[in-house]
Protein backbone atom coordinates (compact mmCIF):
# COMPACT_ATOMS: atom_id res chain seq x y z
CA UNK A 1 0.00 0.00 0.00
CA UNK A 2 1.18 3.41 -0.77
CA UNK A 3 2.37 5.72 1.98
CA UNK A 4 3.63 9.14 1.29
CA UNK A 5 5.18 11.02 4.34
CA UNK A 6 6.54 14.96 3.99
CA UNK A 7 9.14 15.89 6.65
CA UNK A 8 9.03 18.59 8.17
CA UNK A 9 5.43 19.08 9.31
CA UNK A 10 6.01 22.60 9.90
CA UNK A 11 8.67 25.11 9.08
CA UNK A 12 9.05 28.79 9.86
CA UNK A 13 11.67 30.82 7.97
CA UNK A 14 12.56 34.60 7.52
CA UNK A 15 11.18 36.27 4.39
CA UNK A 16 14.06 36.00 1.58
CA UNK A 17 15.64 32.74 2.78
CA UNK A 18 15.31 29.30 -0.06
CA UNK A 19 13.49 26.36 1.60
CA UNK A 20 13.48 23.00 1.00
CA UNK A 21 10.61 20.65 1.06
CA UNK A 22 10.87 16.85 1.04
CA UNK A 23 8.42 14.01 0.14
CA UNK A 24 9.27 10.59 0.53
CA UNK A 25 6.76 7.18 -1.09
CA UNK A 26 7.37 3.53 -0.31
CA UNK A 27 6.28 2.50 -3.73
CA UNK A 28 8.21 3.06 -6.50
CA UNK A 29 5.81 2.28 -9.40
CA UNK A 30 4.65 5.80 -9.30
CA UNK A 31 2.73 7.38 -12.52
CA UNK A 32 3.46 11.38 -11.45
CA UNK A 33 3.80 12.90 -8.82
CA UNK A 34 2.26 16.17 -8.13
CA UNK A 35 2.86 19.28 -5.18
CA UNK A 36 -0.14 21.45 -4.42
CA UNK A 37 -0.82 24.49 -2.23
CA UNK A 38 -3.16 24.71 0.12
CA UNK A 39 -4.35 27.79 2.08
CA UNK A 40 -6.13 27.77 5.13
CA UNK A 41 -9.77 26.56 4.70
CA UNK A 42 -9.43 26.67 1.20
CA UNK A 43 -8.78 24.11 -1.69
CA UNK A 44 -6.06 22.73 -3.58
CA UNK A 45 -3.83 24.28 -6.33
CA UNK A 46 -1.73 22.28 -8.63
CA UNK A 47 1.99 23.88 -8.48
CA UNK A 48 3.92 21.33 -10.56
CA UNK A 49 3.18 18.15 -11.56
CA UNK A 50 6.31 15.42 -12.71
CA UNK A 51 5.75 12.71 -14.63
CA UNK A 52 7.47 9.23 -13.72
CA UNK A 53 10.34 9.72 -16.61
CA UNK A 54 10.94 13.25 -15.41
CA UNK A 55 13.62 14.60 -12.97
CA UNK A 56 12.85 18.02 -12.20
CA UNK A 57 10.18 20.80 -13.27
CA UNK A 58 10.29 24.14 -12.58
CA UNK A 59 7.70 27.20 -12.44
CA UNK A 60 8.85 30.75 -11.67
CA UNK A 61 10.91 30.63 -7.80
CA UNK A 62 9.29 26.98 -7.77
CA UNK A 63 11.28 23.60 -8.67
CA UNK A 64 10.54 20.19 -8.09
CA UNK A 65 12.89 16.95 -8.69
CA UNK A 66 11.82 13.57 -8.60
CA UNK A 67 14.36 10.59 -7.81
CA UNK A 68 11.48 7.49 -8.56
CA UNK A 69 13.86 4.67 -7.39
CA UNK A 70 14.77 5.97 -4.14
CA UNK A 71 11.40 7.22 -3.81
CA UNK A 72 11.85 10.73 -2.87
CA UNK A 73 11.11 14.41 -4.27
CA UNK A 74 11.97 17.70 -2.70
CA UNK A 75 10.26 21.10 -3.31
CA UNK A 76 12.78 24.11 -3.79
CA UNK A 77 11.17 27.46 -3.01
CA UNK A 78 13.54 30.23 -4.35
CA UNK A 79 13.62 33.84 -2.49
CA UNK A 80 10.30 32.77 -0.11
CA UNK A 81 8.04 35.31 0.27
CA UNK A 82 5.45 36.41 3.15
CA UNK A 83 3.00 34.83 0.27
CA UNK A 84 4.22 31.76 0.11
CA UNK A 85 2.87 30.93 3.82
CA UNK A 86 0.52 27.64 3.03
CA UNK A 87 0.82 23.84 3.16
CA UNK A 88 2.33 22.01 0.58
CA UNK A 89 1.14 18.52 -0.13
CA UNK A 90 3.24 16.17 -1.75
CA UNK A 91 0.42 13.74 -4.22
CA UNK A 92 1.51 10.45 -6.29
CA UNK A 93 -0.82 8.32 -8.37
CA UNK A 94 0.26 4.50 -9.72
CA UNK A 95 -1.49 5.05 -13.16
CA UNK A 96 -2.74 7.83 -14.90
CA UNK A 97 -6.20 8.39 -14.30
CA UNK A 98 -5.64 6.46 -10.81
CA UNK A 99 -6.46 7.73 -7.71
CA UNK A 100 -3.96 10.03 -6.44
CA UNK A 101 -2.40 9.36 -2.65
CA UNK A 102 -1.70 12.19 -0.38
CA UNK A 103 0.55 12.99 2.14
CA UNK A 104 0.03 14.82 5.36
CA UNK A 105 1.51 18.30 4.27
CA UNK A 106 4.47 21.01 5.47
CA UNK A 107 2.67 23.67 6.86
CA UNK A 108 5.15 26.53 5.70
CA UNK A 109 5.15 29.88 7.40
CA UNK A 110 7.14 32.65 5.56
CA UNK A 111 8.29 35.38 8.43
CA UNK A 112 8.21 39.36 7.51
CA UNK B 1 -8.54 28.72 -16.94
CA UNK B 2 -11.23 26.08 -16.75
CA UNK B 3 -12.44 25.15 -12.80
CA UNK B 4 -14.10 22.40 -11.18
CA UNK B 5 -16.77 24.64 -8.91
CA UNK B 6 -18.20 23.02 -5.91
CA UNK B 7 -21.82 24.30 -4.24
CA UNK B 8 -22.32 24.78 -1.26
CA UNK B 9 -19.13 26.19 0.55
CA UNK B 10 -20.34 25.42 3.79
CA UNK B 11 -22.87 23.19 4.71
CA UNK B 12 -24.13 22.55 8.37
CA UNK B 13 -26.46 19.51 8.82
CA UNK B 14 -27.95 17.79 11.53
CA UNK B 15 -26.60 14.02 12.57
CA UNK B 16 -28.68 11.87 10.71
CA UNK B 17 -30.07 13.99 7.89
CA UNK B 18 -29.36 13.36 3.73
CA UNK B 19 -26.84 15.98 2.39
CA UNK B 20 -26.10 15.89 -1.09
CA UNK B 21 -22.33 17.77 -2.59
CA UNK B 22 -22.60 19.34 -5.74
CA UNK B 23 -19.69 19.74 -8.12
CA UNK B 24 -19.83 21.07 -11.91
CA UNK B 25 -16.57 19.34 -13.53
CA UNK B 26 -14.39 20.50 -16.23
CA UNK B 27 -16.56 20.66 -19.14
CA UNK B 28 -14.39 17.91 -21.17
CA UNK B 29 -13.18 15.89 -18.44
CA UNK B 30 -13.77 12.18 -18.37
CA UNK B 31 -12.91 11.01 -14.51
CA UNK B 32 -14.23 12.22 -11.24
CA UNK B 33 -13.25 12.33 -7.67
CA UNK B 34 -14.05 12.48 -4.24
CA UNK B 35 -11.63 13.06 -1.73
CA UNK B 36 -12.21 14.33 1.68
CA UNK B 37 -9.83 15.97 4.64
CA UNK B 38 -11.15 15.81 7.97
CA UNK B 39 -9.71 18.66 9.89
CA UNK B 40 -6.04 18.26 10.72
CA UNK B 41 -5.31 14.99 8.81
CA UNK B 42 -4.63 13.50 5.21
CA UNK B 43 -6.65 14.16 2.18
CA UNK B 44 -8.43 10.96 1.43
CA UNK B 45 -9.94 9.25 -1.46
CA UNK B 46 -13.17 8.33 -1.39
CA UNK B 47 -14.29 7.43 -4.48
CA UNK B 48 -13.25 7.58 -8.34
CA UNK B 49 -16.00 7.60 -11.31
CA UNK B 50 -16.09 6.94 -15.06
CA UNK B 51 -18.47 6.14 -17.79
CA UNK B 52 -21.25 6.78 -15.72
CA UNK B 53 -19.85 4.23 -12.88
CA UNK B 54 -17.94 3.95 -9.72
CA UNK B 55 -14.77 2.72 -11.11
CA UNK B 56 -13.11 2.24 -7.38
CA UNK B 57 -13.99 3.17 -3.73
CA UNK B 58 -11.95 3.58 -0.49
CA UNK B 59 -13.22 1.41 2.86
CA UNK B 60 -14.43 4.63 3.50
CA UNK B 61 -17.12 4.92 1.22
CA UNK B 62 -19.62 2.27 2.41
CA UNK B 63 -23.35 2.30 1.56
CA UNK B 64 -24.03 5.59 3.03
CA UNK B 65 -22.84 7.47 0.32
CA UNK B 66 -23.07 7.65 -2.97
CA UNK B 67 -22.39 9.52 -6.17
CA UNK B 68 -24.21 9.84 -9.11
CA UNK B 69 -23.62 12.05 -12.59
CA UNK B 70 -27.61 12.84 -12.94
CA UNK B 71 -27.43 15.39 -16.17
CA UNK B 72 -24.16 14.99 -17.85
CA UNK B 73 -22.86 18.06 -15.93
CA UNK B 74 -23.37 17.80 -12.35
CA UNK B 75 -21.29 15.16 -10.33
CA UNK B 76 -23.12 14.55 -6.71
CA UNK B 77 -22.03 12.89 -3.44
CA UNK B 78 -24.75 11.88 -1.09
CA UNK B 79 -24.70 11.12 2.40
CA UNK B 80 -27.86 9.50 3.65
CA UNK B 81 -27.41 9.46 7.45
CA UNK B 82 -24.97 11.49 8.54
CA UNK B 83 -22.52 11.13 11.53
CA UNK B 84 -20.44 13.04 13.63
CA UNK B 85 -17.66 11.54 12.29
CA UNK B 86 -18.51 12.89 8.40
CA UNK B 87 -17.31 16.65 9.42
CA UNK B 88 -14.73 17.28 7.30
CA UNK B 89 -13.68 19.63 3.93
CA UNK B 90 -15.09 17.57 0.42
CA UNK B 91 -13.03 17.94 -2.40
CA UNK B 92 -14.53 17.11 -6.05
CA UNK B 93 -11.75 16.88 -8.81
CA UNK B 94 -11.73 16.24 -12.39
CA UNK B 95 -9.42 14.59 -14.81
CA UNK B 96 -8.26 14.52 -18.45
CA UNK B 97 -5.04 13.74 -20.25
CA UNK B 98 -2.83 15.34 -17.95
CA UNK B 99 -3.37 16.73 -14.38
CA UNK B 100 -6.26 16.30 -11.76
CA UNK B 101 -7.83 19.70 -10.99
CA UNK B 102 -9.50 19.93 -7.70
CA UNK B 103 -12.73 22.25 -6.41
CA UNK B 104 -12.56 24.91 -3.76
CA UNK B 105 -14.35 22.04 -1.24
CA UNK B 106 -17.54 22.22 0.90
CA UNK B 107 -16.64 22.50 4.14
CA UNK B 108 -19.49 19.84 5.79
CA UNK B 109 -20.45 20.30 9.74
CA UNK B 110 -22.12 17.91 11.15
CA UNK B 111 -23.95 18.96 14.49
Amino acid sequence: KQEVTQIPAALSVPEGENLVLNCSFTDSAIYNLQWFRQDPGKGLTSLLLIQSSQREQTSGRLNASLDKSSGRSTLYIAASQPGDSATYLCAVNRNRDDKIIFGKGTRLHILP
Amino acid sequence: EPEVTQTPSHQVTQMGQEVILRCVPISNHLYFYWYRQILGQKVEFLVSFYNNEISEKSEIFDDQFSVERPDGSNFTLKIRSTKLEDSAMYFCASYHGTQLFFGSGTQLSVL
